[in-house]
């Protein structure tokens, strides 16, 4: 597509569900990063994926969050029990691999109730 | 997380007036971005940087890699109203082991009529 699209735009979850977000990257992008953005904070790196391989989970806060891209295009972010705390916007950006720009999507916004 | 240092964290300032911009890390990094984010949106990539010394323009926006790969510069002359909104830099550091984009705290912009 021409762009990172993210769906959906907004998720309410109570405490205690599973909510899965989705991430289609621009079409012929290696690279996809999962980022969490509390409000009025800059962007924080969760995970990266190099096509299929996840290359770098060190930002994942919990066991709860789980991130998958098995066919190296479409990448899903799963959290698992949701608590307050996860309540931010989640957002997606890939890039053609290395040192190249990132290109990001209009996010997630989470909010648990 | 790591996160780079912003400065100034907001600024005002009267539409037409020049804007300056900088960021700051402790560590050595390969590739400076410079994003802006409207409310509600993702981030926007604006300038991207790979060498140091780089200096690079789009339309009224300049940036600049700096000479000891530690810090970059933003630059916005002549702004207008629409240029509000929350800038942030990204790059990653040499020391990574992956593209893994950290980014800067942001700096707020209010532009006044």
């Amino acid at each position: 597509g021409a762009g990172v699209s993210q769906s959906p735009r907004y998720k309410v979850a109570k405490r205690g569900q599973d909510v899965a977000l989705r991430c289609d990257p621009i079409s012929g992008h290696v690279s996809l990063f999962w980022y969490q953005q509390a409000l009025g904070q800059g962007p924080e790196f969760l995970t990266y994926f190099q096509n299929e391989a996840q290359l770098d989970k060190s930002g994942l806060p919990s066991d709860r969050f789980f991130a998958e891209r098995p066919e190296g295009s479409v990448s899903t972010l799963k959290i698992q029990r949701t608590q307050q705390e996860d309540s931010a916007v989640y957002l997606c950006a890939s890039s053609l691999g290395g040192p190249s720009e990132a290109f990001f999507g209009q996010g997630t916004r989470l909010t648990v109730v | 997380g790591q996160q780079l240092n912003q400065s100034p964290q907001s600024m005002f300032i009267q539409e037409g007036e020049d804007v300056s911009m900088n960021c700051t890390s402790s560590s050595i990094f390969n590739t400076w971005l410079w994003y802006k984010q409207d409310p509600g949106e993702g981030p926007v990539l604006l300038i991207a940087l790979y060498k140091a010394g780089e200096l690079t323009s789009n339309g009224r926006l300049t940036a600049q890699f700096g000479i000891t790969r530690k810090d970059s510069f933003l630059n916005i002359s002549a702004s207008i109203p629409s240029d509000v909104g929350i800038y942030f830099c990204a790059g990653f550091p040499t020391t990574s082991g992956t593209y893994k984009y950290i980014f800067g705290t942001g700096t707020r912009l209010k532009v006044l009529a």
